[in-house]
């Protein structure tokens, strides 16, 4: 089990980028037997998947969101980020990163406490 | 795309079980996983390859997967037991969420 933890600012202009780092610990990202993954759930909301990164450097998007989003890991911090473009008031939302597994273990089992990034106008 | 419908919400009074679905086309041949999210925290998984428990959840909860249909069931529910239940599978390299059910304890 690995601990995640979200940072980055709570309050986002509109049409501005929205940046968030997820910090691991307790393992490194730059184990091949792990997926990095944003999900996001807007106010009163279900949960949305945005994307994926693998420490080879390969991505999986939402085709929604993919002309604006961007995740990329740094392991010599251990951890990796979401840069979401052109934000609006719909991106509002409370954004967790969580961990995914490779073949039969493909399931989110280690979540960030969530943070909460609101798109003003 | 890929899409799952949950009921948006069950109702179940204390020590009965509650059964909680999830529909998609062809959702037997997939992988289901189900969290559950108290209000105000993250979610937690709590099934995993349809039928699996995690370590440190509790044996009532139990999962079966087949044709179009996929269930979670909480057998001896507990006022702890109280949230929001989502279903999710991959959809090729998509992960998809089920809308989420909200389980009331009676």
């Amino acid at each position: 089990q690995v601990q995640l933890q979200e940072s980055g600012p709570g309050l986002v202009k509109s049409s501005q980028t929205l940046s968030l780092t997820c910090a691991v610990s307790g393992g490194s990202i730059s184990i091949g037997s792990n997926y990095w993954n944003w999900i996001r759930q807007p106010a009163g909301k279900g949960l949305e998947w945005i994307g994926r990164m693998y420490i080879d450097g390969n991505t999986d998007y939402k085709l929604s969101l993919k002309s604006r989003i961007t995740i990329s890991g740094d392991t010599s911090k251990n951890q990796f980020s979401l840069k979401l473009n052109s934000v609006t008031a719909a991106d509002t939302a409370v954004y967790y990163c969580a961990r995914s597994g490779l073949g039969w273990k493909r399931y989110f089992d280690d979540w960030g406490q969530g943070i909460l990034v609101t798109v003003s106008p | 795309s890929y899409e799952l419908a949950q009921p948006l919400s069950v109702s179940v009074a204390l020590g009965q079980t509650a059964t909680i679905t999830c529909g998609g086309t062809n959702i037997g041949i997939k992988n289901v996983h189900w969290y559950q999210q108290m209000a105000g925290q993250a979610p937690v998984l709590v099934i995993y390859n349809d039928n699996n428990r995690p370590s440190g959840i509790p044996e009532r909860f139990s999962g079966s997967n087949s044709g179009n249909l996929a269930t979670l069931t909480i057998s001896r529910a507990q006022v702890g037991d109280e949230a929001d239940y989502y279903c999710q599978v991959w959809d090729t390299s998509t992960a998809v969420f089920g809308g989420g059910t909200k389980v009331t304890v009676l």
